[in-house]
C-alpha cells in the first residue's frame, strides 16, 4: 500500500513556465515531508522540506505547499531552467521514523 | 566535504553468491540508512543505525540481507544467496542525527545485478 502517491510519472514545462510537481499521502501521521531531486546515476539530493505546523515554504525559485486536510503537497518550480530536468521524489516522515518515498516524476525542461 | 560515498558503483554476481556493499557516510553524521531502489519505483527503506547499533531492520525482506556498522561509521550491506529478484540500485544515506528535520545525505548508489 503507497503512503505516499505521486500519480503523475512525467511532465513537460517550457524553459521559463512554472513547473508543478504533485504528492498526495494516506498516513495522517507524516509530519515532515521532503522533495528530492534526481539526476541519472547519482543518489537523490535533498531540495527543500516542509513541517507540517506550515502550509509553505519557499527558498529561491523552490516553493513547497502543503495541504493537511487533502493530505496534499506540491512543488512549484518558477521560472523553470533545463538544468531542472530530473526525477523528483516527494518523501514524507512521521517523527523520527525513517523517510518514505514516492514513485517519483520525471520533469522535462524544454528550452 | 566528502559526501557519503558507496563501493563499489556496479556489481555483477551470479544467483546463489554472497555479496557485500559498503557504504562511508559523511564524517560526524550519526545516522545512517540503507535503500533500495528497483526500476521506476522510489527509495524503498531498509534498515538504519544510529551509531553502532540498528534501530529500525523492518525494512529488510528477509533473513538473506543483514547489515551491520560496527564502528558507528563504515556500513556494510551484506546479502546472503542472491537472488535474481535483489537486482536493484542500494542507496545509502547518513544524517546528523536521526531527528525529523535532519535532512538524508545520499551516496551515488551500488547497482546490483544478479544474473
Amino acid at each position: 500500500d503507497q503512503q505516499v502517491k505521486q500519480n503523475s510519472p512525467s511532465l513537460s514545462v517550457q524553459e521559463g513556465r512554472i513547473s508543478i510537481l504533485n504528492c498526495d499521502y494516506t498516513n495522517s501521521m507524516f509530519d515532515y515531508f521532503l522533495w528530492y531531486k534526481k539526476y541519472p546515476a547519482e543518489g537523490p539530493t535533498f531540495l527543500i522540506s516542509i513541517s507540517s505546523i506550515k502550509d509553505k515554504n519557499e527558498d529561491g525559485r523552490f516553493t513547497v505547499f502543503l495541504n493537511k486536510s487533502a493530505k496534499h503537497l506540491s512543488l512549484h518550480i518558477v521560472p523553470s531552467q533545463p538544468g531542472d530536468s530530473a526525477v523528483y521524489f516527494c518523501a514524507a516522515r512521521s517523527g523520527n521514523t525513517p523517510l518514505v518515498f514516492g514513485k517519483g516524476t520525471r520533469l522535462s525542461v524544454i528550452a | 566535504g566528502a559526501g557519503v560515498s558507496q563501493t563499489p558503483s556496479n556489481k555483477v554476481t551470479e544467483k546463489g553468491k554472497y555479496v557485500e556493499l559498503r557504504c562511508d557516510p559523511i564524517s560526524g553524521h550519526t545516522a545512517l540508512y540503507w535503500y533500495r531502489q528497483s526500476l521506476g519505483q522510489g527509495p524503498e527503506f531498509l534498515i538504519y543505525f544510529q551509531g553502532t547499533g540498528a534501530a529500525d531492520d523492518s525494512g529488510l525482506p528477509n533473513d538473506r540481507f543483514f547489515a551491520v556498522r560496527p564502528e558507528g561509521s563504515v556500513s556494510t550491506l551484506k546479502i546472503q544467496r542472491t537472488e535474481r529478484g535483489d537486482s536493484a540500485v542500494y542507496l545509502c544515506a547518513s544524517s546528523r542525527d536521526s531527528s525529523y528535520n535532519s535532512p538524508l545525505h545520499f551516496g551515488n548508489g551500488t547497482r546490483l545485478t544478479v544474473t
